[in-house]
């Protein structure tokens, strides 16, 4: 099935550094949501977005929904050795639709 | 309950036997939805469901996989006659709807490992 280009795949940093990673589409979509999804677990919300070119924070990270609808953007200030797992885009093409999501950033954080 | 929640969290079937996995939604949340999660790959979606009515199945990947929810709530997605390929982390998500704004809500998960 369809995923989005999630970039970069993986990120080793260090503690303190703070994180970019992008996501993006060849069609449209009216939603983008991240997830962070830890070992054993399943996905859980950090970001909603809306509006094209609406920036949203939460905490240390901070969304925003491209202008052309077609990619979005988290970043991460700060991190810390919690920040650890995969982190995914995922977007909503239509009203009450199913979600596509991304193929996922790993992120690892060192001390 | 306070989130969605799946049961089993971990299931191990041998080759050909039948699996039903479970997912028990959000309260309220009229929209649930069932995805496959391969290892080191994004959910993707499965099926549909708003309250009892079955939306849209088109992900569900052979006619060995069904899904219902007879009563608007809790859902079932049983796998018959499993396939090694069938191995995967199933995720069940419903849906908040706010002022015209749609977020979902997943559930652990059920790892299946078919042998």
């Amino acid at each position: 099935g369809q995923q989005l280009n999630q970039s970069p795949q993986s990120m080793f940093i260090q503690e303190g550094e703070d994180v970019s990673m992008n996501c993006t589409s060849s069609s449209i979509f009216n939603t983008w949501l991240w997830y962070k999804q830890d070992p054993g677990e399943g996905p859980v919300l950090l970001i909603a977005l809306y509006k094209a070119g609406e920036l949203t924070s939460n905490g240390r990270l901070t969304a925003q929904f491209g202008i052309t609808r077609k990619d979005s953007f988290l970043n991460i200030s700060a991190s810390i050795p919690s920040d650890v797992g995969i982190y995914f885009c995922a977007g909503f093409t239509g009203t009450a639709s199913k979600l596509t999501f991304g193929t996922g950033t790993r992120l690892q954080v060192t001390l | 309950g306070a989130g969605v929640s799946q049961s089993p969290r971990y299931k191990v079937a041998k080759r050909g036997q039948d699996v039903a996995l479970r997912c028990d939604p959000i309260s309220g949340h009229v929209s649930l939805f069932w995805y496959q999660q391969a290892l080191g790959q994004g959910p993707e979606f499965l099926t549909y469901f708003q309250n009892e009515a079955q939306l849209d199945k088109s992900g569900l990947p052979s006619d060995r996989f069904f899904a219902e929810r007879p009563e608007g709530s809790v859902s079932t997605l049983k796998i018959q006659r499993t396939q090694q390929e069938d191995s995967a982390v199933y995720l069940c998500a419903s849906t908040q709807w706010t002022s015209g704004r749609e977020t979902q809500y997943f559930g652990p998960g059920t790892r299946l490992l078919v042998l």
